[in-house]
């Protein structure tokens, strides 16, 4: 079965120090991962996904994540964080074999990014 | 939101009554989903369609009914609505062709008192 944790309810950093918000997961084939993120009272917005490739994937707002297939992790990592950056985020997978491209989420982690 | 409405935005129930929620989508996407969003739970996936005249049973699908009779639109059901299914519900679809990634309507916050 399917599955994704992400281990930190909230991730607090200060703004301009680098952070990172963990995800790993299980899956029987191979992973497809993503991360959205949500600001309050709004839907998810995607961020950026792995498919296959280059191991360091960039996505949107100057976030990027670092599939490793060994740790099975899909870690969100960005340089320099910024107070907008405060959201819930959430890391989601799909097995490559699913053909009706179910996503399984984590349950979320809270990011402040304090001044 | 990449084309996905979602109707109502906000509705409150009673124990017991019946209501619709609406999911429509104007870019001919295949495949649509619905989802609860509760804290600390993340988004777990209710039921889903691969195509018009099709659905399927996510991983909580007590208590739900849909529908997809046009390709369009996809209908989430509550027959008799309970205080455990007071959530936010956010409707989704992928995108294929090339991207294969889900976007996501802006949501329904349903209270059931």
């Amino acid at each position: 079965a399917q599955s994704v944790a992400q281990p930190e309810d909230q991730v607090n950093v200060a703004e301009g120090n680098p952070l990172t918000v963990k995800c790993t997961y299980s899956v029987s084939g191979n992973p497809y991962l993503f991360w959205y993120v949500q600001y309050p009272n709004r839907g998810l917005q995607f961020l950026l996904k792995y498919i296959t490739g280059d191991n360091l994937v960039k996505g949107s707002y100057g976030f990027e994540a670092e599939f490793n297939k060994s740790q099975t992790s899909f870690h969100l990592k960005k340089p320099s964080a910024l107070v907008s950056d405060s959201a819930l985020y959430f890391c989601a997978v799909r097995d490559e074999e699913d053909s009706s491209y179910k996503l399984i989420f984590g349950s979320g982690t809270r990011l402040l990014v304090r001044p | 939101n990449a084309g996905v409405t979602q109707t109502p935005k906000f509705r409150v129930l009673k124990t017991g009554q019946s209501m619709t929620l609406l999911c429509a989508q104007d870019m001919n996407h295949e495949y649509m989903y619905w989802y609860r969003q509760d804290p600390g739970m993340g988004l777990r996936l209710i039921h889903y369609s691969v195509g018009e005249g099709t659905t399927a049973k996510g991983e909580v699908p007590d208590g739900y009914n849909v529908s997809r009779l046009k390709k369009q639109n996809f209908l989430l059901g509550l027959e008799s609505a309970a205080p455990s299914q007071t959530s936010v519900y956010f409707c989704a679809i992928t995108r294929l062709a090339g991207t294969d990634t889900q976007y996501f309507g802006p949501g329904t916050r349903l209270t059931v008192l």
